[in-house]
């Protein structure tokens, strides 16, 4: 089956502009949860979207927003774009759902990465 | 706050040799989840240990988990070059409105030498 798909893949902005990264999950996964990656800080969680609902956000500002859409897509937004926002932002999708036990395998995306210039 | 220490954090080391990678958390964590990532690659789900004692394996490839030391390893027997990847503990932790997102370790580079 298709896994999880992102697009673009590579793109370049300059300070001040906006972005928008998209996200197609595994058919039949609900979950969908963004990551960016840095060589600084390494992994850092963005926010998870479930059933369209933000469940959770990590410690990022308000320029770093996203969305769901019924058909489990989903995007995310950075605007007002500044040299420190460049990184890989990866994807993933997993079942989710209410989990009081078991795993909540997460499947990841190639990633979109983005240049500030 | 959830902190995730791995090391070390490089490692360089000869095919056909054992070594084990350390993860240490900090607090109570429900999940503890190894990935693999190659050089401008995504991240490949490996292990995910639940419990206590739990211990999985794939090929050359071993994970373990000490809850009460809060502690998981990650062994790697008789090194192949293949294995040459970053490799990220990561764990999460339940609440009622589901999972929180995970939290990363620093990742090991572990490279391996013919």
């Amino acid at each position: 089956k298709a896994g999880v798909t992102q697009t673009p893949r590579y793109l370049i902005k300059t300070r001040g502009q906006q972005v928008t990264l998209s996200c197609s999950p595994i058919s039949g996964h609900r979950s969908v949860s963004w990551y960016q990656q840095t060589p600084g800080q390494g992994l850092q969680f963005l926010f998870e979207y479930f059933s369209e609902t933000q469940r959770n956000k990590g410690n990022f500002p308000g320029r770093f927003s996203g969305r769901q859409f019924s058909n489990s897509r989903s995007e995310m937004n950075v605007s007002t774009l500044e040299l420190g926002d460049s990184a890989l932002y990866l994807c993933a999708s997993s079942l989710g759902g209410l989990l009081l036990s078991g795993a909540n395998v997460l499947t990841f995306g190639a990633g979109s990465r983005l240049t500030v210039l | 706050e959830l902190k995730v220490e791995q090391n070390p954090l490089f490692l360089s080391m000869q095919e056909g040799k054992n070594y084990t990678i350390y993860c240490n958390y900090s607090t109570t964590s429900d999940r503890l989840y190894w990935y693999r990532q190659d050089p401008g690659k995504s991240l490949e789900s490996l292990f995910v240990l639940l419990s206590n004692g739990a211990v999985k394996q794939e090929g050359r490839l071993m994970a373990s988990l000490d809850t009460k030391a809060r502690l998981s390893t990650l062994h790697i027997t008789a090194a192949v070059h293949d294995l040459s990847a970053t490799y990220f503990c990561a764990v999460d932790r339940y609440s009622g409105g589901g999972a929180d997102g995970l939290t990363f370790g620093k990742g090991t580079h572990l490279i391996i030498q013919p």
